[in-house]
């Protein structure tokens, strides 16, 4: 079936640095989206990308729609503390309807 | 309501006994989705209602797990026989349709202890 694979797994960053995150995938997705959960909250719709290529900021927040769409990375600049969480990507379960597949999450951790 | 509800928010329960979790959709969202986030690991489908029916029970992991909607809105996830590999965090979600923008709202979830 269908799997997204992030990478890194978890991140200890510096508050200040910026951050990359990426998702890839072995079959080809028509939509990435890429959700923030809080700790014990469900995750939210950060930024969603519906073309090849596109790119797409919100605030301190871009994502990129990898030309190939097999992939996508996200990037944060400037962390602070509030960005403490488990980053997800997802998309379209096989590309039909709106159910959703998502990674494994990256995990990050921002030292004040 | 404002966002989607969930409850409980946490239940520890021995295993071999019945559990049941409870969903209330935000009013007029006709699509529902139920997820499972065991420890440190990704969200896991479960299973999906449009309206009170359920086109898709693939994600179910066994048949300890059921599911209903009625009236189109509360959802209950049902798991018989609980077992400790049971212990999660179960996330439900929902949205307006099958047209929508993937505009998932999820809830804050049911942390589950399988003791």
């Amino acid at each position: 079936g269908q799997q997204l694979n992030q990478s890194p797994q978890s991140m200890f960053i510096q508050e200040g640095e910026d951050v990359s995150m990426n998702c890839t995938s072995s079959s080809i997705f028509n939509t990435w989206l890429w959700y923030k959960q809080d700790p014990g909250e469900g995750p939210v719709l950060l930024i969603a990308l519906y073309k090849a290529g596109e790119l797409t900021s919100n605030g301190r927040l871009t994502a990129q729609f990898g030309i190939t769409r097999k992939d996508s990375f996200l990037n944060i600049s400037a962390s602070i503390p509030s960005d403490v969480g488990i980053y997800f990507c997802a998309g379209p379960h096989n590309n039909a309807g709106n159910m959703l597949t998502f990674g494994g999450g990256t995990r990050l951790m921002v030292k004040p | 309501g404002a966002g989607v509800s969930q409850s409980p928010s946490n239940k520890v329960t021995e295993k071999g006994k019945d559990v049941e979790l409870r969903c209330d959709p935000i009013s007029g969202h006709t699509a529902l989705y139920w997820y499972r986030q065991s420890l440190g690991q990704g969200l896991e489908f479960l299973i999906y209602f449009q309206g009170n029916s359920a086109p898709d029970k693939s994600g179910l992991p066994s048949d300890r797990f059921s599911a209903e909607r009625t009236g189109g809105s509360v959802s209950t996830l049902t798991i018989q026989r609980t077992q400790q590999e049971d212990s999660a965090v179960y996330l439900c979600a929902s949205s307006l349709d099958r047209s929508s923008d993937y505009g998932y709202t999820f809830g804050s979830g049911t942390r589950l202890t399988v003791v």
